[in-house]
């Protein structure tokens, strides 16, 4: 099984940088994926990190450390669309076609003028 | 727009009665993924389908069951609800491959209200 730990909720404001954290445990990892939800819509994606070290995407970093078990998304020069739910997710070595992914509960951030 | 597209938008309905919720995957994706989405929890994976066959199992309950048809959409349905099955839930689709990255594109999945 795995269990992945991130905060419940983060405010930040207008412009600032905030950074979201993720911890987990699980037996075999194989991948992180951070998605970003607003509310009542689709996941969609953000960043994917399977080897440590930091992956940039324009306003967006996702860092890795397995040995550790932690990962974080940065998200620079922060804009109010930002405000949403920010979803880490786990994915374990596959058997065979199996790509399941198991989901952290969610870091609501809220973005303040 | 992810290319994933569910029916439909939103359900009402009464306990005890059966719902059909569908999915079509995106162009080229095989797999298909069933998550539900409720307040109190997170989003919970239920059932993965490749290429017409059950991959992976998750928290499913045996009132729920799934499939997918040779034209890759699936079908989740939910039978006996309860008010408890009251939640969002989401399909998702990816190709599997041997890319590591393999990423899973959401729906937007179908709001169910059980009354």
């Amino acid at each position: 099984g795995q269990n992945i730990d991130q905060p419940t909720e983060m405010t930040a404001t207008e412009g600032a940088i905030v950074q979201i954290n993720c911890t987990y445990q699980t037996s075999g990892f194989n991948g992180l994926f951070w998605y970003q939800q607003h509310a009542g819509e689709a996941p969609t994606f953000l960043s994917y990190n399977v080897l440590d070290g930091l992956e940039e995407k324009g306003r967006f970093s996702s860092f890795l450390s397995r040995s550790k078990g932690y990962s974080y998304l940065l998200l620079k020069e922060l804009q109010m669309k930002d405000s949403a739910s920010y979803l880490c997710a786990v994915r374990e070595i596959p058997s065979g076609s199996a790509r399941q992914l198991t989901f952290g509960s969610g870091t609501q951030l809220t973005v303040l003028p | 727009d992810s290319g994933v597209t569910q029916t439909p938008k939103h359900l009402i309905t009464a306990t005890g009665q059966r719902v059909t919720l569908r999915c079509s995957p995106r162009s080229g994706d095989l797999s298909v993924y069933w998550y539900q989405q409720s307040l109190d929890q997170g989003l919970q994976f239920l059932i993965q389908y490749y290429n017409g066959e059950e991959r992976a199992k998750g928290n499913i309950l045996e009132r729920f069951s799934a499939q997918q048809f040779p034209d890759l959409h699936s079908e989740l349905n939910l039978s006996s609800l309860e008010l408890g099955d009251s939640a969002l839930y989401f399909c998702a689709s990816s190709v599997v491959t041997g890319e590591s990255t393999d990423t899973q594109y959401f729906g937007p999945g179908t709001r169910l209200t059980v009354l």
